[in-house]
């Protein structure tokens, strides 16, 4: 069974704190996303890369950071967490390219609280 | 710009009732259209899918058409459950975006007994 799966499923941190969400794939795939999703707001893209070593920014990249030193594996980075940064945080993944069938996987989410 | 706009919600429904949740898009070329859904405390997963006009997609008793005509991928279930509810997202791929996909902002589905 394929699979995406993040380091914590709650977190708690205060404001200030430098705060690191892991994401790992085993699907062997190109693509990995970073999203935060807000009632009423849906899902807004944070990040996502291609390939390893690249990164684009997404809708809201501010405040936030990546790094994809390995292809299964995809870090968020919260450089020094504000509250408004208190969310719920979704990795995904998918294939690269041009494909007709290009879902993303996605893991169960972290929700993050700062304090 | 993509975009994907979802019938707001939430939408409270008794046990057996008919489902339709409305979804329209906009797109440059010709997407890849599919329905997402999240249970309570989970992340997103896939309901169903559709790559070109005309094509149905169907999981779970839900169903979808493809409507070029109309920019539309409207879901559908004849009978929900109380196991339906659920926060439902539509969403479409296009090839020249490299795997990424546009989202519409979701609606949540309370079904009662």
């Amino acid at each position: 069974d394929v699979k995406v799966t993040q380091s914590s499923r709650y977190l708690v941190k205060r404001t200030g704190e430098k705060v690191f969400l892991e994401c790992v794939q085993d699907m062997d795939h190109e693509n990995m996303f970073w999203y935060r999703q807000d009632p009423g707001l849906g899902l807004r893209l944070i990040y996502f890369s291609y390939d390893v070593k690249m990164k684009e920014k997404g809708d809201i990249p501010e405040g936030y950071s990546v790094s994809r030193e390995k292809k299964e594996r995809f870090s968020l980075i919260l450089e020094s967490a504000s509250t408004n940064q208190t969310s719920m945080y979704l990795c995904a993944s998918s294939l690269f390219g041009d494909l007709p069938n290009n879902e993303q996987f996605f893991g169960p989410g972290t929700r993050l609280t700062v304090l | 710009g993509d975009s994907v706009t979802q019938m707001e919600g939430p939408v409270t429904l008794s046990e057996e009732a008919f489902l339709t949740i409305n979804c329209t898009y906009t797109a440059t070329g010709y997407p890849s259209l599919f329905w997402y859904v999240q249970y309570p405390g989970e992340g997103l997963q896939l309901l169903l899918k559709a790559t070109k006009a005309d094509d149905k997609g169907s999981n779970k008793g839900f169903e979808a058409t493809y409507r070029k005509e109309t920019t539309s991928f409207h879901l559908e279930k004849g009978s929900v459950q109380v196991s339906d509810s659920a926060v439902y997202f539509c969403a479409l791929s296009e090839g020249d975006n490299a795997g990424k996909s546009t989202f519409g902002d979701g609606t949540t589905l309370t079904v009662k007994p």
